[in-house]
C-alpha cells in the first residue's frame, strides 16, 4: 500500500524559512517522479513543484520560484521542499504526491496523494 | 484565477447524469492527452478518478468517463451516487513544463 507522510508544518512568521518533509513507503521510490501540491483554506489545488526519479528535470510554479527547492534523497525514501521568505498567501495545506511515472515534465501527474501538512505564515 | 476553468458547481439526482467541463488553452488541454481527474472529499486528499485523458485506475466506477474537444476537457458521471458528491478537479500538463488545476467544482447530490 503507498503511503505518504508529510511533516514539517507549523506556524511560522513572513519572511522565515521552513522545510517541510514527505516519508514514502509502500512503492519502488526511487522508480516515481514526485510532487508538491497545496491546498489554501477553503480554496483550489495548487501545484507547487515537481521532481524526477533522479533529480534530472525540477520544476516550480511561477507563485514560488526562486524562494522554495525542492529535493528527494532516495537513499532515505524522502522528498523535501525548503521554503524560503514565506508569505502570508504561502498558507495552506500541503500535499505530497507520488507521479504516474518516474519523468517529471513527460506529461504524467499525481496518482497517490499524503494527507498533509499544514503551514500557517501570520505574524 | 485558476489556468484553467471549471463551473463552481453542479448538482445532478441520483441516477441521473452531470458532466463537469475543464477549460484551457492550446498550450495545456488542447497540446496534450494529458488531463486528469480528482476527487476530494471535505478534509480528505484528493483521489485519482482519471488520467491521461482516459485511463481509470482500478477500483474506480466506469460511470465515470471523459471526453476532449480541442481546448476542454468533461468529466462525466453516470448513474449518480450519494457518495459521488465531493469537489472535483482537473489537471493539465503544460507547454511550460508545469502541471495545472482547475479551480474546482462543487458536485451536489440532490
Amino acid at each position: 500500500e503507498v503511503q505518504l507522510v508529510e511533516s514539517g508544518g507549523g506556524l511560522v512568521q513572513p519572511g522565515r524559512s521552513l522545510r517541510l518533509s514527505c516519508a514514502a513507503s509502500g512503492f519502488t521510490f526511487d522508480d516515481y517522479a514526485m510532487h508538491w501540491v497545496r491546498q489554501a483554506p477553503g480554496k483550489g489545488l495548487e501545484w507547487v513543484s515537481g521532481i524526477s526519479w533522479n533529480s534530472g528535470s525540477i520544476g516550480y510554479a511561477d507563485s514560488v520560484k526562486g524562494r522554495f527547492t525542492i529535493s528527494r534523497d532516495n537513499a532515505k525514501n524522502s522528498l523535501y521542499l525548503q521554503m524560503n521568505s514565506l508569505r502570508t498567501e504561502d498558507t495552506a495545506l500541503y500535499y505530497c504526491a507520488k507521479d504516474m511515472g518516474a519523468y517529471f515534465g513527460s506529461g504524467s501527474s499525481p496518482d497517490y496523494w499524503g494527507q498533509g501538512t499544514l503551514v500557517t505564515v501570520s505574524s | 484565477q485558476s489556468a484553467l476553468t471549471q463551473p463552481a458547481s453542479v448538482s445532478g439526482s441520483p441516477g441521473q447524469s452531470v458532466t463537469i467541463s475543464c477549460t484551457g488553452t492550446s498550450s495545456d488541454v488542447g497540446a496534450y492527452n494529458y488531463v486528469s481527474w480528482y476527487q476530494q472529499h471535505p478534509g480528505k486528499a484528493p483521489k485519482l478518478m482519471i488520467s491521461d485523458v482516459s485511463n481509470r485506475p482500478s477500483g474506480v466506477s466506469n460511470r465515470f468517463s471523459v471526453s476532449k474537444s480541442g481546448n476542454t476537457a468533461s468529466l462525466t458521471i453516470s448513474g449518480l451516487q450519494a457518495e459521488d458528491e465531493a469537489d472535483y478537479y482537473c489537471s493539465s500538463y503544460t507547454s511550460s513544463t508545469t502541471l495545472e488545476f482547475g479551480g474546482g467544482t462543487k458536485l451536489t447530490v440532490l
